[in-house]
């Protein structure tokens, strides 16, 4: 069941520009995780965030997390190309799962 | 948006047997299916793409013997859990591609538990 929201849905950039994708959710939560999908591919796991961290680092993505809004962003910095896909949150309340809608990003070279 | 059933929702099932998860797509032909794999607090897992009349893709290090997928028609994957033994026991979860790439829509979940 998804029952995040993500925005915007769709986010278009040039090549080297800054990517940021947000995430709303209702529940209380043990962690928020990201994820990426290429078209025809699965779900690939980009960062996990736990609810008692703030902000966390993986190379050029950076997510931040507000239990309070209950929101998290993903920033995605110079993008490239290769970045192109759909990026998920889904948020772990440990009983279930949820998945966001979605923002498709296009990196354009 | 398309809906995905999958069942059941959870099982307990012995050490030794097998255990079948059915993945459903109940708006749209679905040619591709998603099969992951989640244990407490941590993240999914991509187990295996399940592809529509052919073989399962599967990942790396992912038993294929002991997770068979089966996607027999365009609207149900099934993913059987042979021989489950206690480490087997996850949340296990299928998704379907939407009619466009940047659609993902996924199942409730299974949560097996092996005795």
């Amino acid at each position: 069941s998804q029952q995040g929201e993500e925005d915007p849905q769709a986010l278009s950039i040039q090549e080297g520009e800054n990517a940021t994708m947000n995430c709303s959710y209702k529940t209380s939560i043990n962690n928020l995780q990201w994820y990426r999908q290429n078209s025809g591919r699965g779900l690939v796991h980009l960062i996990l965030i736990r609810s008692n961290e703030r902000e966390k680092h993986s190379g050029r993505l950076r997510v931040t997390l507000d239990t309070s809004k209950k929101s998290s962003s993903l920033l995605i910095t110079a993008s490239r190309a290769a970045d192109t896909a759909s990026y998920f949150c889904a948020t772990d309340g440990g009983n279930q799962f949820y998945f966001g809608t979605g923002t498709s990003l296009t990196v354009i070279p | 948006g398309a809906v995905v059933s999958q069942h059941p929702s959870r099982v307990i099932c012995k050490s030794g047997t097998s255990v079948k998860i059915e993945c459903r797509s109940l708006d749209f032909q679905a040619t591709t299916m998603f099969w992951y794999r989640q244990f407490p607090k941590q993240s999914l897992m991509l187990m295996a793409t399940s592809n529509e009349g052919s073989k399962a893709t599967y990942e790396q290090g992912v038993e294929k013997d002991k997770f068979l997928i089966n996607h027999a028609s365009l609207t149900l994957s099934t993913l059987t859990v042979t021989s489950a033994h206690p480490e087997d026991s996850s949340f296990y979860i299928c998704s379907v591609e939407g009619r466009r790439h940047t659609e993902a829509f996924f199942g409730q979940g299974t949560r097996l538990t092996v005795v």
